[in-house]
């Protein structure tokens, strides 16, 4: 079965730039989950949606960050305009069951992650 | 404020050798997890412990969540090259929405050298 499928792998791309990360969720699973990765705040939750539906995107850390889920099987993260600060690992996760309230989340599957580096 | 702090940062050791990580927080969770990333993929499971004082074995890999589910410890016996990698650990928490939240610790990079 495939996994979570991420691109592109790597972003390079100037400041300014608008950058768009894509997602494809493992199919079954309801809840996607957008992180960023840098060495110096470790893996921070953006944003995650339970069936489509964004649940919680206090993460996000500006406006120049947005996320959509037109549908069950794909997932966008876009960052316009982009800054250096930016420059981190993005990965996206599904989960098979809801993370809703009174409902335990259960296991996260990650994708391999997109390296953006914005210059 | 980083709810999660695991220590130590970085361990670089040689094979053969038993090593633990921690995993400490102020707050009480739910369950906790551990994961392991080695570079250029992402995070995988290992383990989800859920009730206070639970110990789970997997290999040469011992997890324990601690009595008032606020810490949790890692022990690796004999560790192996192949045992490599940033190995982090995730509690969930049901936040003020009454939704279950997952928060990643800051991580620990483990070396093994042959």
């Amino acid at each position: 079965d495939a996994g979570v499928i991420q691109s592109p792998r790597h972003e390079v791309t100037e400041m300014g730039q608008e950058v768009t990360l894509r997602c494809k969720p493992i199919s079954g699973h309801n809840s996607l989950f957008w992180y960023r990765q840098t060495m110096m705040r470790g893996l921070e939750l953006l944003i995650y949606f339970n069936n489509n539906v964004p649940i919680d995107d206090s993460g996000m850390p500006e406006d120049r960050f947005s996320a959509k889920m037109p549908n069950a099987s794909f997932s966008t993260l876009k960052i316009q305009p982009s800054e250096p600060r930016d420059s981190a690992v993005y990965f996206c996760a599904s989960s098979p069951r809801t993370s809703g309230r009174g409902m335990i989340a259960d296991t996260q599957y990650f994708g391999p992650g997109t390296r953006l580096t914005v210059l | 404020t980083q709810l999660l702090e695991q220590s130590p940062q970085f361990l670089s050791i040689q094979e053969g050798e038993n090593l633990t990580v921690y995993c400490n927080s102020s707050s009480v969770f739910s369950s906790l997890q551990w994961y392991r990333q080695e570079p250029g993929e992402g995070p995988v499971l290992l383990v989800t412990v859920v009730t206070g004082g639970e110990v789970k074995k997997l290999k040469r890999l011992t997890f324990q969540f601690g009595d008032a589910r606020k810490d949790s410890s890692l022990h690796i016996t004999a560790a192996q090259p192949g045992d490599t990698g940033l190995y982090l650990c995730a509690g969930k928490l049901e936040d003020s929405g009454g939704y279950q939240k997952v928060t990643f610790g800051t991580g620990t990079k483990l070396q093994v050298i042959p």
